[in-house]
């Protein structure tokens, strides 16, 4: 089967600038996720869409980070301002179900912010 | 909230030495766990999980783990590791039955030589 997309594979701003990540998750999966994975660290989940609605944003930090999934499929996650803190791998993933009995990852975009 | 921990950071190990990986998870109530692998520069794919049932699961690539409730652990074991298993390990649980986030230790960075 075809596996999560994301795009860009890399990216580098400077801080202050905005970006934006796109991920395409696996066809019929209604959850997705966005997370977090700083070098060192273990992932950490950003949000949590079920369909279109948020499941759970409680880690996002919403002042300069948005995440959106208009219609269901695919998904956009916007950092505005970035600050150096925020370079890092940011990770989609996809499940058929919420309770994540078995999510795929994608192989993520790594920003890096000078 | 539930938290995972992975107490070694680096293990080096010759082919053909046995492997085990220490995970401890806090949480009073029923989780689910997993063992995720992250080869060089590719994405994290799934190792194995625990839902219920036989304590004791076997997953892809040789890799088995144990689940020990009285212990809140979950390590991961291989009898006989290859220069290929050379990858970064995250244990991982969350709450079973609801739509939880995934919560990741920090990551076992393995080093097999030949």
């Amino acid at each position: 089967e075809a596996g999560v997309a994301q795009s860009p594979r890399y990216k580098i701003i400077e801080k202050r600038q905005s970006v934006a990540f796109w991920c395409n998750p696996i066809s019929g999966h209604a959850t997705l996720y966005w997370y977090q994975q700083i070098l060192g660290q273990g992932p950490k989940l950003l949000i949590q869409f079920q369909n279109n609605g948020v499941v759970d944003d409680s880690q996002l930090p919403k002042d300069r980070f948005s995440a959106e999934r208009l219609k269901g499929v695919d998904s956009t996650l916007k950092i505005q301002p970035a600050k150096l803190e925020d370079s890092a791998v940011y990770l989609c993933a996809s499940s058929l179900d919420p309770a994540w009995t078995g999510g795929i990852f994608g192989q993520g975009t790594r920003l890096t912010v000078v | 909230a539930q938290s995972v921990s992975q107490h070694n950071h680096h293990v080096i190990l010759s082919e053909a030495a046995s492997l085990e990986l220490g995970c401890n998870y806090s949480y009073g109530g029923t989780v689910n766990l997993f063992w995720y692998v992250q080869y060089p520069g590719q994405h994290l794919q799934l190792l194995l999980k625990y839902f219920s049932g036989d304590p004791l699961v076997k997953g892809i690539k040789g890799f088995e783990a144990e689940f020990i409730k009285s212990k809140f652990s979950f390590n991961l074991r291989k009898p006989s590791v290859q220069w290929s298993d050379t990858a970064e390990y995250f244990c991982a649980v969350n709450t079973a039955g609801t739509a939880s986030k995934l919560t990741f230790g920090t990551g076992t960075r393995l080093q097999v030589t030949l």
